[in-house]
């Protein structure tokens, strides 16, 4: 089965609303990781904790190892913020190694 | 932003044929990873490098993939070859150390269409 689950996997907000993304694991991960997608290809890192919640501008990662599950909060969502948004685990001694999610592709529509 | 370089961004080949991509890691980082996106969103780890020696592999990857990371030049993977299966983007990764914990970067990357 799959090892990361992510949900919902499409989402459309109106602009200005939030946005909540869930990332479940089904294994011990020492890290989440979350990156967004621009259509065309390139992976952008956002967030990366280990445990714990972190900020950066509007963004908001939030990780429970123990529970194995972790989510991204969008506030105030921009259509610029449309894409895809990869969640991705980190295993111990995996030299780094990420394991994907499927992600959650987001519309922002005016 | 990124500046991990993968060339071609796109290249068509036929069944049978080899494909080949390149990727230029930032700028101190010696570690570099390979993975595939298929059309349904899946990755899959194919290999890392650190410098020039193989970190970890998949079987897939030993069997039908060449991939080098020498010194001096780009990194490159290569499928000897192509099969239907292998249409997928290919994105290159790099970063600074092996030890987990570390932000992986990402290019562009090559996107491969077997025909």
């Amino acid at each position: 089965g799959q090892q990361v689950q992510q949900s919902p996997a499409s989402l459309v907000l109106q602009e200005g609303e939030n946005a909540e993304l869930q990332c479940n694991f089904s294994s011990t991960a020492t890290r989440l990781q979350w990156f967004y997608q621009r259509p065309g290809g390139s992976l952008v890192s956002l967030l990366s904790n280990p445990s714990g919640t972190k900020h950066t501008g509007r963004l908001t990662s939030t990780t429970v190892t123990k529970e194995r599950r972790g989510s991204l909060h969008i506030s105030s969502s921009q259509i610029t913020d449309s894409g895809t948004y990869l969640c991705a685990m980190e295993q111990a001694s995996s030299f780094s190694k990420l394991v994907f999610g499927q992600g959650t592709s987001l519309s922002v529509v005016p | 932003n990124s500046k991990v370089i993968q060339t071609p961004r796109y290249l068509v080949k036929g069944q049978g044929q080899k494909a080949k991509m390149r990727c230029i890691p930032e700028k101190g980082h010696p570690v570099v990873f390979w993975y595939q996106q298929n059309k349904n969103n899946e990755f899959k780890f194919l290999i890392n490098f650190q410098n020039q020696e193989v970190l970890q592999q998949i079987d897939m990857t030993e069997k039908r993939f060449s991939a080098e990371c020498p010194s001096n030049s780009p990194c490159s993977l290569e499928i000897q070859s192509s099969e239907a299966g292998d249409s997928a983007l290919y994105l290159c990764a790099s970063s600074r150390y092996k030890h987990s914990g570390n932000t992986l970067y990402f290019g562009e990357g090559s996107r491969l269409i077997v025909v």
